[in-house]
């Protein structure tokens, strides 16, 4: 059973306009979140993270959004810029130290 | 420093062949991990070690698959035997401290038939 869930398969935006790629999860007991991008042919890189005592974390162009509450997060992108067309994967860090990812969302952002 | 190093990049193999994907980690990072990406689950968590010792392997979907960490710098994914539905990307990465921040290789397309 799928833990961490990104509903939706793609998102297309139009340059300079915000994308937002969302993520839920079931696990109450996940302390950390992150997001990772991902081109193809490469690894997936680390984007951003959010500890689930924090709402809200701002990094650039790039915010992550947390609502314990409704077990979701949200990655905010504002201008959205071509070179931001990739795979953008959602992940949950379990106390362990295990760390479960979601199935991924591909972003393309046209000019 | 280098990043994770992956090898073979590409495997094109046929079912009941034996596979053996390789990693070399970063060094100093003592978590190393092995992910499967597929288009229904994404990126799936087979197996992960700290300090060389597994802790957990509940991800690992038979038998025909096993991992090994012989030493701080080297592990291996082996398949044997192989099978189509085994065709994948597979991923190692590597963290210090399991800050949650894994940095990734490249990936070991495997390709079954």
């Amino acid at each position: 059973d799928q833990q961490v869930k990104q509903n939706s398969p793609s998102l297309s935006v139009q340059e300079g306009r915000i994308s937002i790629l969302n993520c839920d999860y079931t696990n109450s007991m996940f302390d950390y979140f992150l997001w990772y991008k991902k081109y193809p042919a490469e690894g997936p890189t680390f984007l951003i993270s959010i500890s689930s005592i924090k709402d809200k974390n701002e990094d650039g162009r790039f915010t992550v959004f947390l609502n314990k509450s409704a077990k979701h997060l949200s990655l905010h992108i504002v201008p959205s810029q071509p070179g931001d067309s990739a795979v953008y994967f959602c992940a949950a860090r379990e106390r362990t130290g295990k760390l479960i990812f979601g199935q991924g969302t591909t972003l393309q952002v046209k000019p | 420093d280098a990043g994770v190093i992956q090898s073979p990049r590409h495997e094109v193999t046929e079912m009941g062949q034996e596979v053996t994907l390789r990693c070399k980690p970063i060094s100093g990072h003592d978590y190393l991990f092995w992910y499967r990406q597929t288009m229904m689950r994404g990126l799936e968590l087979l197996i992960y070690f700290n300090n060389n010792v597994p802790i957990d392997d509940s991800g690992m979907p038979e038998d025909r698959f096993s991992a090994k960490m012989p030493n701080a710098s080297f592990s291996t994914l082996k398949i044997q035997p192989s099978e189509p539905r085994d065709s994948a990307v597979y991923f190692c990465a590597s963290s210090q401290l399991n800050t949650g921040e894994l940095f990734f290789g490249e990936g070991s397309r495997l390709t079954v038939l």
